[in-house]
């Protein structure tokens, strides 16, 4: 499965749009992208996943490159509750039981 | 409406000691998971059961053994503990082939071994 990159953490204020990216250079093209989060020291939470097309639902949008070697997850209107550490872990199809997640990103939504 | 139940929530013990983390879930989900995450770190994947009768080594499955007892259970055991291995450990199933990739974790169990 691709390595995946994202930073260490951010800030985001709270109301405004949380936008969270991750690199994937190396993915390739039967790999899928999913995002994850982890609030405090709770079980990690699904978020959203996709291939090619952008993707939304209830909880954020997914938004990936043409070239697919990047991605944003966007939560429109962040709140306090959002702060926890974001995980974008790539994976292929076939590849259904390896699921490596990195180090994620820590998001810090602010008053 | 349990999804996935791990027991025990807490354990403390002593180096050299042995004990099985128990994980059960109620999704008729074929593919279970054992990770182990330790503080400030991401989640790393210990063991994993792809469905019924298997069970396959993750990227640290040293130190650890795991027994997939029926569809519904995937127990993690250690054998001799080790200070290395004070860790959350949190169980995970998913449908497997077929379906959306979707992980349902559980709440985690906190070891600590002195």
């Amino acid at each position: 499965d691709a390595k995946t990159t994202q930073p260490t953490s951010m800030d985001c204020a709270e109301g405004r749009a949380a936008n969270l990216p991750c690199n994937h250079s190396t993915i390739s093209g039967n790999e899928y992208v999913y995002w994850y989060r982890q609030i405090h020291s709770q079980g990690p939470q699904y978020i959203i996943h996709g291939l090619k097309n952008n993707e939304t639902n209830e909880m954020a949008s997914l938004i990936i490159t043409e070239d697919r070697k990047s991605s944003t997850l966007i939560l429109p209107h962040a709140t306090l509750r959002d702060t926890a550490v974001y995980y974008c872990i790539v994976r292929a199809e076939y590849n259904f039981n390896k699921f490596y997640f990195g180090s994620g990103t820590k998001l810090n939504v602010k008053p | 409406n349990a999804g996935v139940t791990q027991t025990p929530k807490f354990q403390v013990l002593k180096t050299g000691q042995s004990m099985t983390l128990q994980c059960a879930q109620d999704m008729n989900h074929n593919s279970m998971y054992w990770y182990r995450q330790d503080p400030g770190m991401g989640l790393r994947l210990i063991y994993y059961s792809a469905s019924e009768g298997t069970t396959d080594k993750g990227e640290v499955p040293n130190g650890y053994n795991v027994s997939r007892l029926n569809k519904r259970e995937f127990s993690l055991r250690l054998e001799s503990a080790a200070p290395s291995q004070t860790s959350v450990y949190f169980c995970a199933s998913a449908p497997g082939a077929g379906g959306t990739g979707e992980l349902f974790f559980g709440e985690g169990s906190r070891l600590t071994v002195l």
